[in-house]
C-alpha cells in the first residue's frame, strides 16, 4: 500500500526566503505526483503535476522535483510571500487500472509572516 | 466555466438520516473522485467512476453509494448517515488522453455534520 509522508509538518518562515518542502512515497511505481494548495476552509488548488516521466516542473515561483528511484518530491517556493500562508499537500497518482487514484500526504502548514 | 462546483456546502444531519451531495464539472472529463477529508487522517478516496455508467470502490466506501448517470455529475449518497460520517467532503475530476491521466481539479468541498 502507497504510503506518503511530508516532511515538516508546520514550518514558519520571515518574507522574502525561499524554501522547500518534502514528499516521500513509499512505492515508487508511480503514474505522476501533483502538489496542492488548500487555504484554510477552502478545495484544493492544483499547484504542479510532474509525470513520472518528467523530472521537475515550474510555475512562477514555484519548482516541483521528482526522483522516482528515491521515492521524493520537494517543491521549492522561491522568495517567499505572506500570501503563501497555506497548507501544501503532495499526493501520488496511480496510472494503468488504478485510473489516477491520488494518495494524498498530511500536509505541510505554511505561515509566512511579514 | 465553472470548473468542479458541490452542493450543498454545508449541511447538518441527525443519525439515521439520508442524503445526496451533487457535483458536477463542466470541463468534460472522464474520470471524477469522491474524497473525504479528517483531522489527522488527510484526504482519502471514497469511491470514483472512469466514465458515464460506471463506478468503483475507493479506499473508504463502507456507508457510501455513488452514481454516475451523466458524464459531468458524480453523485454520493448516504444512506443511513451515522456520526463518524461527520467530515468534509471533496469530489474532484481529471482529463485523460490516450493513457495519459491529467492533473484533478477539486471542488469547494461540502461540510457535513452528524449528530
Amino acid at each position: 500500500k502507497q504510503e506518503v509522508t511530508q516532511i515538516p509538518a508546520a514550518l514558519s518562515v520571515p518574507e522574502g526566503e525561499n524554501l522547500v518542502l518534502n514528499c516521500s512515497f513509499t512505492d515508487s511505481a508511480i503514474y505522476n505526483l501533483q502538489w496542492f494548495r488548500q487555504d484554510p476552509g477552502k478545495g484544493l488548488t492544483s499547484l504542479l503535476l510532474i509525470q513520472s516521466s518528467q523530472r521537475e516542473q515550474t510555475s512562477g515561483r514555484l519548482n516541483a522535483s521528482l526522483d522516482k528511484s528515491s521515492g521524493r518530491s520537494t517543491l521549492y517556493i522561491a522568495a517567499s510571500q505572506p500570501g503563501d500562508s497555506a497548507t501544501y499537500l503532495c499526493a501520488v497518482g496511480a496510472g494503468g487500472t488504478s485510473y489516477g487514484k491520488l494518495t494524498f500526504g498530511q500536509g505541510t502548514i505554511l505561515t509566512v509572516h511579514p | 466555466n465553472a470548473g468542479v462546483t458541490q452542493t450543498p456546502k454545508f449541511r447538518v444531519l441527525k443519525t439515521g438520516q439520508s442524503m445526496t451531495l451533487l457535483c458536477a464539472q463542466d470541463m468534460n472529463h472522464e474520470y471524477m473522485y469522491w474524497y473525504r477529508q479528517d483531522p489527522g487522517m488527510g484526504l482519502r478516496l471514497i469511491h470514483y467512476s472512469v466514465g458515464e455508467g460506471t463506478t468503483a470502490k475507493g479506499e473508504v466506501p463502507d456507508g457510501y453509494n455513488v452514481s454516475r448517470l451523466k458524464k459531468q455529475n458524480f453523485l454520493l449518497g448516504l444512506e443511513s448517515a451515522a456520526p463518524s460520517q461527520t467530515s468534509v467532503y471533496f469530489c474532484a475530476s481529471s482529463l485523460v488522453s490516450g493513457t495519459v491521466t491529467y492533473e484533478q481539479y477539486f471542488g469547494p468541498g461540502t461540510r457535513l455534520t452528524v449528530t
